[in-house]
């Protein structure tokens, strides 16, 4: 099983630049999630899904837009990226929402770089 | 509101030591969920563990044990005789199971710990 699959792993963007990150994962998982990682920010919500067509912000949405057309897939996509979103995005994903005491399963991340 | 405070931010031991990572929380939720996560050097994050608000018993693996503590809304990582492989960020994190905060976990800012050979 390839579990979470994030890609790309490393991206540099101009600022007002668009992308999407893909995360794929193939597990039957209901639940996905995208954070971000700052240093000495820890982990911070972007957002989430709890089943196909279902989405929702978490603590840091601006600046992102989410769909979950599929179970598998959950992209992020930045609509005009500004130096602000410089960061590592780990998607994650789970069997359940957490608060059912189920963990997560993170992708191996994207470093992405707004110049 | 649920939050996770990692109050060491960077820890340095020397191999075989013995390191606790603290951590404490809020929430005002009887039933919620407690994990570790560790993130080595190459940036994944890795699950080491879950403990649920009514099982206050310790946990040991090998050379890992937790310390669950409800009165003092603690759940702390020890690690004994370290090696150079367990540096690494270790984040602790909580996911309450009612009202409208079930849909995440929370995590804390992380401790880096580093051993040095």
């Amino acid at each position: 099983n390839a579990g979470v699959t994030q890609t790309p792993k490393f991206q540099v963007l101009k600022t007002g630049q668009s992308m999407t990150l893909q995360c794929a994962q193939d597990m039957n998982h209901e639940y996905m999630s995208w954070y971000r990682q700052d240093p000495g920010m820890g982990l911070r919500l972007i957002h989430y899904s709890v089943g196909a067509g279902i989405t929702d912000q978490g603590e840091v949405p601006n600046g992102y837009n989410v769909s979950r057309s599929t179970t598998e897939d959950f992209p992020l996509r930045l609509l005009s990226a500004a130096p602000s979103q410089t960061s590592v995005y780990f998607c994650a994903s789970s069997y359940s929402r957490p608060g059912r005491g189920y963990g997560y399963t993170f992708g191996s991340g994207t470093r992405l770089t707004v110049v | 509101a649920q939050k996770v405070t990692q109050a060491q931010t960077e820890i340095s031991v020397v191999e075989k030591e013995d390191v606790t990572l603290d951590c404490v929380y809020e929430t005002r939720d009887t039933t919620y969920y407690l994990f570790w996560y560790k993130q080595p050097p190459s940036g994944e994050l890795v699950f080491l563990i879950r403990r649920n608000s009514f099982d206050e018993q310790n946990e040991i693996s090998g050379r890992y044990s937790w310390n669950f503590q409800k009165s003092t809304s603690s759940f702390n990582f020890t690690i004994t005789a370290s090696q150079v492989v367990d540096s690494a960020v270790y984040f602790c994190a909580l996911s309450e199971a009612s009202g409208g905060s079930n849909y995440k976990l929370t995590f804390g800012k992380g401790t880096l710990l580093t051993v040095n050979p």
